[in-house]
């Protein structure tokens, strides 16, 4: 099966600008779950969605992020506007199971960010 | 609460010798503990995991990790390194018992091979 898919891998924005990121989850599972690393620091939740109501969003920096998944298949993040300090790299993860420990997580390979 | 500390952030070693990936982690509940593998331009790979069954645990490409609840500690290891297992390793801990959807990812140990 495919696995999760993130674009872009790479994007490089200017302070200010926005940018959207992009998952594409395992086809049926109905969790999709986001993480970041930034600055070479532990990789962080950021908001989990069950198809597509947020079922936990207490990870999420700021108003400047903003997570859709309509339709309950794939998901975008969007950093308007982006900061400095919002490098890293966005993980996406997938599961069919319920949330509880991550045996039953697909990880996509990662946005890397990079605000200039 | 939880946590996980790994202890090295970069363990370098030459090809054939034992690994030895040092984690520990914190935990008021009964854990659920993991090792993930991130190798470049590549997504996280579940290596292996404990879930209260056996204190041993093997996973893929030849590692294992034993949980010790005296110690706290779920050290990753292998007998003999190869060239394809330069990459950067993650301890993970969750609790058994929740239906919480975090997972606490350790600040990671990148592993180097030396030829």
């Amino acid at each position: 099966e495919a696995g999760v898919t993130q674009f872009p891998s790479h994007s490089v924005i200017e302070k200010g600008q926005t940018v959207t990121l992009r998952c594409d989850p395992i086809s049926g599972h109905d969790n999709l779950y986001w993480y970041r690393r930034v600055m070479g620091k532990e990789i962080k939740f950021l908001l989990h969605f069950v198809k597509e109501s947020k079922q936990d969003e207490s990870g999420m920096p700021n108003n400047r992020f903003l997570a859709e998944r309509t339709g309950g298949t794939y998901s975008t993040l969007k950093v308007q506007p982006a900061e400095l300090e919002d490098s890293g790299v966005y993980f996406c993860a997938s599961s069919q199971e319920g949330p509880g420990p991550g045996s039953g997580y697909t990880f996509g390979s990662g946005t890397r960010l990079t605000v200039v | 609460a939880q946590s996980v500390t790994q202890l090295d952030s970069h363990v370098s070693v030459s090809e054939g010798t034992p690994v030895l990936l040092r984690c520990n982690y914190s935990s008021s509940y009964s854990p659920s503990l993991f090792w993930y593998v991130q190798h470049p331009n590549k997504g996280l790979q579940l290596l292996l995991k404990y879930t209260s069954a056996a204190t041993l645990v093997k996973g893929i490409n030849g590692f294992e990790a034993e949980f010790k609840k005296s110690e706290t500690s779920f050290h990753l290891t292998k007998p003999s390194a190869h060239m394809s297992d330069a990459a950067e390793y993650f301890c993970v801990v969750t609790p058994t018992y929740s239906s919480a959807s975090k997972i606490i990812f350790g600040s990671g140990t990148r592993l180097s091979i030396r030829p």
